[in-house]
């Protein structure tokens, strides 16, 4: 069955360092997105890219990266720079406007 | 810019109950309408959507009408079951804009008892 996979589901964080949430989808789209999601303020969206090889900020870009080299994947490194990184981060993807996000099942990060 | 206002919660009815969470939108083009559905620990899943002023989204005894007028998308359902318990997120998508980025809002938590 066609999806988005994220891993790990929980990820342990120490100061100071850099960490890696996966995201792989099998389902042939073309956009994939990072969300962050904190209680009580819904989500906000930290990259997204259209295409492979392209990517843009989104509302809280500062401190993570992200790249596209693959149309399945769409890794987002949490850096050192990010001073409050403890959320649950969710990947998403659709292939046009109107079919909807596909959503992951999350990735809970915490720092130690 | 766009955005989307959802009702505050925690809503909570008893089961059998008939269920309204409020969501307004603001959007300068002509958007998709949806809402979405998480789960204690998982992500979110698409419930209903609507594409054009007066469609009717529908799933699983879930309704909501797209309504261009009052720029509202609420969601209803008419008997609630303890499994519906979860958090409900309304969200709209600009098909204008090319980016294929979706606006959410808050979340409303809904909390359903036996």
């Amino acid at each position: 069955d066609g999806g988005i996979t994220q891993s790990p589901k929980y990820l342990f964080r120490k100061e100071g360092q850099n960490v890696t949430l996966s995201c792989e989808q099998n389902l042939n789209h073309d956009a994939m997105y990072w969300y962050r999601q904190d209680p009580g303020q819904g989500l906000r969206l930290i990259y997204y890219s259209q295409i492979v090889n392209d990517f843009q900020k989104g509302d809280i870009a500062e401190g993570y990266s992200v790249s596209r080299e693959k149309k399945e994947s769409f890794p987002l490194t949490v850096t050192s720079a990010q001073k409050n990184p403890t959320a649950f981060y969710l990947c998403a993807s659709t292939a046009r406007t109107n079919y909807g996000y596909t959503f992951g099942s999350g990735t809970r990060l915490t720092v130690v | 810019g766009d955005s989307v206002t959802q009702m505050e919660g925690p809503v909570t009815l008893s089961e059998e109950a008939f269920l309204t969470i409020n969501c307004t939108y603001t959007a300068t083009g002509y958007p998709s309408l949806f809402w979405y559905v998480q789960y204690p620990g998982e992500g979110l899943q698409l419930l209903l959507k609507a594409t054009k002023a007066d469609d009717k989204g529908s799933n699983k005894g879930f309704e909501a009408t797209y309504r261009k007028e009052t720029t509202s998308f609420h969601l209803e359902k008419g008997s609630v079951q303890v499994s519906d318990s979860a958090v409900y997120f309304c969200a709209l998508s600009d098909a204008n804009s090319g980016t294929y980025k979706y606006i959410f809002g808050t979340g409303t938590r809904l909390k359903v008892l036996a």
